[in-house]
């Protein structure tokens, strides 16, 4: 089945360091979605991606939808305190129709910033 | 706006238990897939409804099974609990026409 590698699998950082990273898969994907979780919660959306090279920002965040459309970026500028916690990038493969929501994720990308 | 809702948050059950799950879509989202997040793992995807309709399952056993209610609303169940169903179980909804999905805060199930 599908896979997705995210990479890497945790980083430590100071606070108001850049923080990149990538997520990478065997197969196509049609939507690229990032999402952040904290310690007992469900993941809160913070991007999607919808056409392969699209470039997309949401505040200090900003994601990039490969050109092959087997990988994914995301950056966050200017860390602060509560970006800690885990990072999951997540591929959706059917283009639209009624398969909403069927997502394959990655193994999540720990993060933990340094005041 | 309410966003998912899951109920209950927290769960503990025997092996060998039944154990049903609720979860309430964001209003106006007709869609409400299901997913199983063991420590440590990104979430795997179990079951999607759409419009009370099974449209995805995942490689799951035959002891998970969902349903979809005419107000959207979902349950999952499983049956005949292992310790290894020990997990956080994520309900999320998605609009129709759109592909995001937006997550609950989950069930944690301990099959103790």
């Amino acid at each position: 089945g599908q896979q997705l590698n995210q990479s890497p699998q945790s980083m430590f950082i100071q606070e108001g360091e850049d923080v990149s990273m990538n997520c990478t898969s065997s197969s196509i994907f049609n939507t690229w979605l990032w999402y952040k979780q904290d310690p007992g919660e469900g993941p809160v959306l913070l991007i999607a991606l919808y056409k392969a090279g699209e470039l997309t920002s949401n505040g200090r965040l900003t994601a990039q939808f490969g050109i092959t459309r087997k990988d994914s970026f995301l950056n966050i500028s200017a860390s602060i305190p509560s970006d800690v916690g885990i990072y999951f990038c997540a591929g959706q493969l059917d283009a639209g129709g009624t398969s909403y929501g069927k997502l394959t994720f990655g193994q999540g990308t720990i993060l933990t910033v340094h005041p | 706006d309410a966003g998912v809702t899951q109920s209950p948050t927290h769960l503990i059950k025997t092996r060998g238990q039944h154990v049903t799950l609720r979860c309430s879509p964001i209003s106006g989202h007709k869609s409400v897939s299901w997913y199983q997040q063991v420590l440590g793992q990104g979430p795997q995807f179990i079951f999607q409804y759409y419009e009370k309709e099974e449209r995805g399952r995942g490689n799951f056993p035959d002891r998970f099974s969902a349903r979809q209610f005419p107000n959207y609303s979902s349950e999952l169940n499983v049956n005949a609990l292992l310790l290894g169903d020990s997990a956080l179980y994520l309900c999320a909804s998605s609009p129709r026409g759109g592909t995001e999905a937006f997550f609950g805060q989950g069930t944690r199930l301990t099959v103790v």
